[in-house]
């Protein structure tokens, strides 16, 4: 069974500076992709960055970045500088081998303080 | 290129009606899928369809449906509303045949069940 934990309900970072976002799964596919989305509050899913399990270097999107540790099962975000328009929710997702169906986190709550 | 199109944004209704919620995916995206959003169970996937045929289906009473037409234009159908079923329901596309695509999301349908 696929499983994505995220274990930090909410998190405060002062503007410029940088945080990270925990993230940890659970399958036994062979090969798997993980992501990250933004929600804001106006509800739509905004795709951040990608990891395939097979990918050698962490992702990297602008100030967004994936520290991926396949054997500990943990795909933390990084966001650096932070942003007022960072505040949102951030939602780890995987998706397994087959199958077009993606796994959600319960989400962390990022609160970007002037 | 035009995004995820959900409609209607907003929808109230009664326990014991039914609703119909509409999708319209990115211009050649042959799969649509569908996820519930509530605060207690967070992103649900409900079910997926590809050129037309559901080919993934997730954990929901079969008093959730759907369908895609021959444009991947897709509904949603809840029949039987419960209170329960309230909750914002997102639509999301791909092309559906290249391995782990990122999902593109529409803004979402809030629905409300009194």
């Amino acid at each position: 069974a696929q499983k994505i934990t995220q274990t930090q309900p909410g998190m405060f970072v002062q503007e410029k500076e940088a945080v990270t976002l925990d993230c940890t799964y659970d399958t036994s596919d062979p090969s798997y992709g993980l992501f990250w989305y933004k929600q804001p509050s106006s509800g739509e899913m905004i795709f951040l960055i990608y990891q395939g399990s097979y990918d050698q270097q962490n992702a990297t999107e602008g100030r967004y970045s994936l520290n991926f540790q396949k054997a500990r099962k943990s795909a933390n975000l990084v966001i650096s500088a932070s942003q007022l328009g960072d505040s949102a929710m951030y939602f780890c997702a995987m998706r397994g081998e087959t199958g077009n169906q993606f796994y959600f986190g319960t989400g962390t709550s990022l609160t970007v303080i002037p | 290129k035009a995004g995820v199109t959900q409609t209607p944004r907003y929808l109230i209704k009664t326990r014991g009606q039914q609703v119909t919620l509409s999708c319209s995916p990115i211009s050649g995206h042959r799969s649509v899928s569908w996820y519930q959003q509530t605060p207690g169970q967070g992103l649900q996937f409900l079910f997926e369809y590809f050129s037309e045929t559901q080919r993934n289906k997730g954990n929901f009473p079969g008093r959730f449906s759907g369908r895609q037409f021959s444009n991947s234009r897709s509904e949603m159908n809840v029949s039987t509303l419960e209170l329960g079923d309230s909750a914002l329901y997102l639509c999301a596309s791909t092309l559906g045949d290249r391995g782990p695509e990122k999902l593109f999301f529409g803004s979402g349908t809030q629905l409300s069940v009194l």
